[in-house]
């Protein structure tokens, strides 16, 4: 069976601090991969996607950016944080091809203070 | 850009009564999926219509269709404190994802 990893859970970062995190699919391969924002109590913003290892595309300019070393591994980083990029962030995979059921990570809480 | 809104934005209702939810997209959809957020929890998938005008119903949950596949709803019957939680509809076409604005529900006793 498939499963998503995303860590940590909770984080808290100082302004203009760097960021790293990872989220890692198992059970599959050559999945769509995605990050997604959410706000307190608001809805979930597409940050990037990617269809394979090195190709990402970026919906909304951004501090972030997104990388794919691996065809299960997919990274969120920001070289400096800002107070914006505060949220919850959510991996998500789906099956390679025409988007359909997305399957999401456990979030990572992110508080940059 | 492709915008997708539910409305309402929240309901508060009592264990018992029902709910609906209705979702709006600005185009024309390959499909529609719906999700259930619980709170401090990730999006799980509830289920995906394809068809024009389609139905689906899991137990007390019924999904709809529009028929022109530009709008939904998901009614839910006698609510439970279970069912509290935020609902997105995802509209689907060829190439992308998108979330709509979600409908929190809360459900007291």
């Amino acid at each position: 069976s498939q499963t998503i990893h995303q860590w940590p859970a909770t984080l808290v970062q100082p302004v203009g601090s760097p960021l790293s995190l990872e989220c890692t699919v198992e059970g599959t391969s050559n999945p769509n991969l995605y990050w997604y924002r959410q706000a307190a109590g608001r809805g979930l913003q597409l940050l990037f996607y990617s269809i394979g290892i090195g190709q990402i595309s970026s919906e909304v300019p951004q501090n972030l950016s997104a990388s794919r070393p691996q065809d299960r591994q997919f990274i969120l980083s920001s070289k400096k944080l800002l107070l914006s990029d505060s949220g919850f962030y959510l991996c998500a995979w789906g099956r390679n091809g025409t988007p359909g059921k997305l399957f999401f990570g456990s979030g990572t809480q992110l508080s940059v203070l | 850009g492709q915008q997708v809104m539910q409305i309402p934005q929240y309901q508060h209702v009592q264990e018992g009564e029902d709910f609906t939810t209705y979702c709006n997209s600005s185009t024309t959809l390959s499909n529609i999926q719906w999700y259930k957020q619980r709170p401090g929890g990730h999006p799980v998938f509830l289920i995906q219509l394809v068809k024009s005008g389609e139905v689906k119903k899991q137990k007390r949950l019924t999904f709809q269709f529009g028929e022109a596949k530009k709008n939904s709803s998901l009614h839910i019957t006698a609510t439970q404190t279970t069912d509290v939680g935020t609902y997105f509809c995802v509209a689907g076409t060829a190439s992308k994802l998108t979330f709509g604005t979600g409908t929190r529900l809360q459900v007291t006793l």
